[in-house]
């Protein structure tokens, strides 16, 4: 099965910084990496997603990007605010006899200073 | 259009008990995926179900647990005989049929469960 790696556990970051999470997955067919966010005692909520014939893909101050080749992608967030504080999931989706799993990173606690 | 819908929010049972949770999804959705999420760790699978169908149980403890999706009514995640190291948050979630499923899972707000 799929294996999703997500680095660092902890970020620690002034507040205008930038704030950049990394996963690598395992499985060469999976197609879809989603990212959530989960604010203290909430739900995860889908943040921006990209699929694999897209190698970058931009929302506002959210980005990522996805190197294939390489398996692995990025999450990066420009001008950071103390409402961007959250723990941050990326996940990776493959395609197993039409159904969608998305294998979850252990997440990234994300803690901007104002 | 009411989000995915779980409950009990926080559940406390004694070593032994059973522990029910259960889940709505969205309307118009008719997947559902079971989540455990320990304290610092991750999301971890545990089981996908359509109506009335488990598609992938593969993670799963082999005993004591179960879930189901009847025809009518929630999805039901059930938990015999508890033990300490069931306590965790739950994490329902659903996503549309499979002819539009892109992968994408909306999240109910979780159970919380505490074995004592």
């Amino acid at each position: 099965g799929e294996n999703v790696e997500q680095h660092p556990s902890t970020l620690s970051v002034q507040e205008g910084d930038s704030a950049v999470i990394k996963c690598t997955y395992s499985d060469s067919a999976s197609n879809y990496f989603p990212w959530y966010k989960q604010e203290l005692g909430k739900r995860p909520q889908l943040i921006i997603d990209i699929r694999s014939n897209v190698g970058e893909k931009k929302d506002q101050r959210i980005a990522v990007t996805l190197n294939k080749t390489a398996k692995h992608f990025s999450l990066h967030i420009t001008e950071t605010q103390p409402e961007d504080s959250a723990v941050y999931f990326c996940a990776a989706v493959e395609p197993s006899g039409g159904s969608y799993i998305p294998t979850f990173g252990r997440g990234t606690s994300l803690i901007v200073h104002p | 259009n009411a989000g995915v819908m779980q409950n009990p929010r926080h559940l406390v049972r004694r070593r032994g008990q059973e522990a029910r949770l259960r889940c709505s999804p969205m309307k118009g959705h008719s997947h559902v995926y079971w989540y455990r999420q320990l304290p610092e760790e991750g999301l971890k699978f545990m089981v996908y179900l359509q109506k009335e169908n488990i598609i992938d149980e593969s993670g799963m403890p082999k005993e004591r647990f179960s879930a189901e999706f009847p025809k009518e009514g929630p999805s039901i995640l059930r938990i015999q005989q508890v033990v300490r190291g069931d306590s965790a948050a739950y994490f329902c979630a659903s996503s549309p049929n499979s002819g539009s499923n892109t992968g994408e899972l909306f999240f109910g707000e979780g159970s919380r469960l505490t074995v004592l």
